[in-house]
């Protein structure tokens, strides 16, 4: 496989669940992302890796919990959702360490339900 | 705070006609990025300016920056209905970066 993939592509879940998404990068960068987008709203950063540390954290709450065990891999945990955290949530990854430098390159995205 | 604005949110045009999307952002920046989503589907990396007057082509499509005036436009030539899809601007700097609303963009015959 090749560039950025991620699994599952559709989840739906109760509020009482815990699920987790995964993100894997084919493409030998050095900083994974996650995004949320919603509808009617910007692309929203919620956590920025870069070599396996977690350098952002903008202000998500603790209901989603990210882990980067190494550079290619990304989870996104999630237990105790909303009904307003269903949207697409998209993983990055880019070449470089500074967020704001280098393309970024996307995966296919979750769009994730909750009921 | 680094804040991307674009304009429009919608736009509809018909096969063969010219148009251009605007993005200004509110801060110092020379990098920005046009990405492209169709629908259900990921964001796909079109185009990057790095310097004042940059300007890039791809086919119809062609991006251009200014960093003085903090706006990048992108314009659509002759569109075609493959184009249809939603287009995001996105500013950087190093320590931070921001996407556009987006603009639907939608060609019809």
């Amino acid at each position: 496989e090749t560039g950025v993939t991620q699994t599952p592509r559709h989840l739906v879940m109760g509020m009482t669940n815990k699920k987790s998404l995964k993100c894997e990068q084919h493409l030998g960068h050095n900083a994974m992302y996650w995004y949320k987008q919603s509808a009617k709203k910007p692309l929203e950063l919620m956590f920025v890796y870069s070599l396996e540390e977690r350098v952002e954290n903008n202000s998500v709450p603790s209901r989603f919990s990210p882990e980067c065990p190494n550079s290619s891999h990304l989870f996104l945990h999630l237990h105790t959702l909303q009904p307003e955290d269903s949207a697409l949530y998209l993983c990055a990854s880019s070449q470089g360490r500074t967020r704001g430098v280098d393309t970024q390159y996307f995966g296919p995205g979750t769009r994730l339900t909750v009921l | 705070e680094l804040k991307v604005e674009q304009n429009p949110l919608f736009l509809s045009m018909q096969e063969g006609k010219n148009y251009t999307i605007y993005c200004n952002y509110s801060t110092t920046s020379d990098r920005l990025y046009w990405y492209r989503q169709d629908p259900g589907k990921s964001l796909e990396s079109l185009f990057v300016l790095l310097s004042n007057g940059a300007v890039k082509q791809e086919g119809r499509l062609m991006a251009s920056l200014d960093t003085k005036a903090r706006l990048s436009t992108l314009h659509i030539t002759a569109a075609v209905h493959d184009l249809s899809a939603t287009y995001f601007c996105a500013v950087g700097d190093n320590n931070d970066m921001r996407f556009g609303a987006g603009t639907r963009l939608t060609v019809k015959p």
